[in-house]
């Protein structure tokens, strides 16, 4: 089955840096990826939708600026959480979707455990 | 504003049982719903899905029902296996153009099948 790497898989650093996420689809093509943030005991609520070769679509009340997001190729989308706060503290988890079918289904990967001191 | 809802957190069923996880939406432009499990430490893996123009799909001991009138959906296990315990997700997509058919994920509802 289709298979979404994600790396890392946890990061604990200082406030104020810039942590960078990847997310690989690794046996097929991918022109439509998702970031998901998921806070405890909450469903997973999308982010931004990132799209290949051009700019990503956020959601209602996601910085952009905060959270930049690169499509740069067909496997590969990361997303860096740009100087980062203990409120950025969360779990960061991506999706790949087969293109396409109509209905195919996101794959997701295994999610990024951010703890920001 | 909650467009998907899992209202139960929990659910315990005994080994060999049916289990029946609900779910509701409220936006009526959904028309592709997908169910996936996910396991600690894990991302989700996807289930089973169906689209709006059918009323069940089936795969293996999973099951999912739609009653678009009621905008509820269900999956159904049978029988419950001490492995099908993780949390479920609900989610739903508008297919429609220039969706990008992205997911709207309910709260989840933690199964634990008894031996």
């Amino acid at each position: 089955g289709a298979v979404v790497s994600q790396h890392p898989s946890r990061v604990i650093c200082k406030s104020g840096t810039s942590v960078k996420i990847e997310c690989r689809s690794l046996d097929f093509q991918a022109t439509t990826m998702f970031w998901y943030r998921q806070f405890p005991k909450q469903s997973l609520m999308l982010m931004a939708t990132s799209n290949e070769g051009s700019k990503a679509t956020y959601e209602q009340g996601v910085e952009k600026d905060k959270f930049l997001i690169n499509h740069a190729s067909l496997t590969l989308s990361t997303l860096t959480v740009t100087s980062a706060h203990p409120e950025d503290s969360s779990f960061y988890i991506c999706s790949a979707r087969v293109s396409g079918r109509v209905e195919q289904p996101q794959h997701f990967g295994d999610g990024t455990r951010l703890s920001i001191l | 504003d909650q467009q998907v809802k899992q209202n139960s957190p929990s659910l315990s069923v005994q080994e060999g049982r049916i289990s029946i996880l609900n779910c509701d939406y409220t936006n009526s432009m959904f028309d592709y719903f997908l169910w996936y499990k996910k396991y600690p430490a894990e991302g989700p893996t996807f289930l089973i899905s169906i689209s709006s123009i059918k009323d069940k799909n089936e795969d293996g001991r999973f099951t999912v029902f739609l009653n678009k009138s009621a905008k509820h959906l269900s999956l159904h296990i049978v029988p419950s296996q001490p492995g099908d315990s993780a949390v479920y997700f609900c989610a739903a997509s508008a297919t429609g153009g220039g969706s990008n058919y992205k997911l709207t994920f309910g709260k989840g509802t933690l199964l634990t099948v008894n031996p």
